[in-house]
């Protein structure tokens, strides 16, 4: 079975502190694909990052960090210096390597209030 | 426009009127998705299309649910006799092929009364 799991439902920091939100999942398959998505208020979900299984290389891209760790089946998201427009609900989502099928299954999500 | 779209943007129906949600991917984009996205709750899918063929049905809800995309761009999400267990928000999303990012539109988020 296929579960990703967010167990921080809600999380409220201090503009210019750093949080990191947490992203378990479950998967028998080899090969798969993680995602997160950010949804502001407005609604639209906006891609933030993907990675594939084979690629456990931490990333980096100016605020956001992301660490995928396959030995404990966790893909976090690390924001340093929030900022008040990092608020949103993150939502982050497990999809596979297969023909006809690539939907995303979606964790409930981390609601993020960055106070000012 | 460059991005996913979606109309109407919001819609109220009353219980047992049939809707139709519209969503215009990315041009180019081969797969189109749609997912209901209930008040609170991460979204769940509910079909997929490669082109016009729709090769994943498995998340539609009932058979009042059904999804056309018959020139492989421009697709239909329709529910008949709408009950209040529907209400939610529908996004659509493309991608440009299997494997890749979607990208989601700004949703409809439909109300039965």
């Amino acid at each position: 079975a296929q579960k990703v799991t967010q167990a921080q439902t809600e999380i409220s920091v201090v503009e210019k502190e750093d949080v990191t939100l947490d992203c378990v999942y479950e998967t028998r398959d080899t090969t798969y694909y993680l995602f997160w998505y950010k949804q502001p208020p407005s609604g639209e979900l906006v891609f933030l990052i993907r990675r594939n299984s084979f690629d456990e290389q931490n990333e980096i891209s100016g605020r956001y960090s992301w660490n995928f760790q396959k030995s404990t089946s966790s893909f976090n998201f690390t924001i340093t210096a929030s900022q008040v427009v990092d608020s949103a609900v993150y939502f982050c989502a497990l999809s596979f390597d297969q023909t006809g099928a690539n939907n995303l299954f979606f964790g409930t999500g981390t609601r993020l209030t960055v106070i000012p | 426009g460059a991005g996913v779209s979606q109309s109407p943007r919001y819609k109220v129906a009353k219980r047992g009127q049939d809707v139709a949600l519209r969503c215009d991917p990315i041009s180019g984009h081969v797969s189109l998705f749609w997912y209901q996205q209930a008040l609170g709750q991460g979204p769940e899918f509910l079909t997929y299309f490669q082109n016009e063929a729709q090769l994943d049905k498995s998340g539609l809800p009932s058979d009042r649910f059904f999804a056309e995309r018959p020139e492989g761009s421009v697709s239909t999400l329709k529910i008949q006799r709408t009950q209040q267990e529907d209400s939610a928000v529908y996004l659509c999303a493309s991608s440009l092929r299997i494997g890749n990012e979607q990208f989601f539109g700004p949703g409809t988020r439909l109300t039965v009364l």
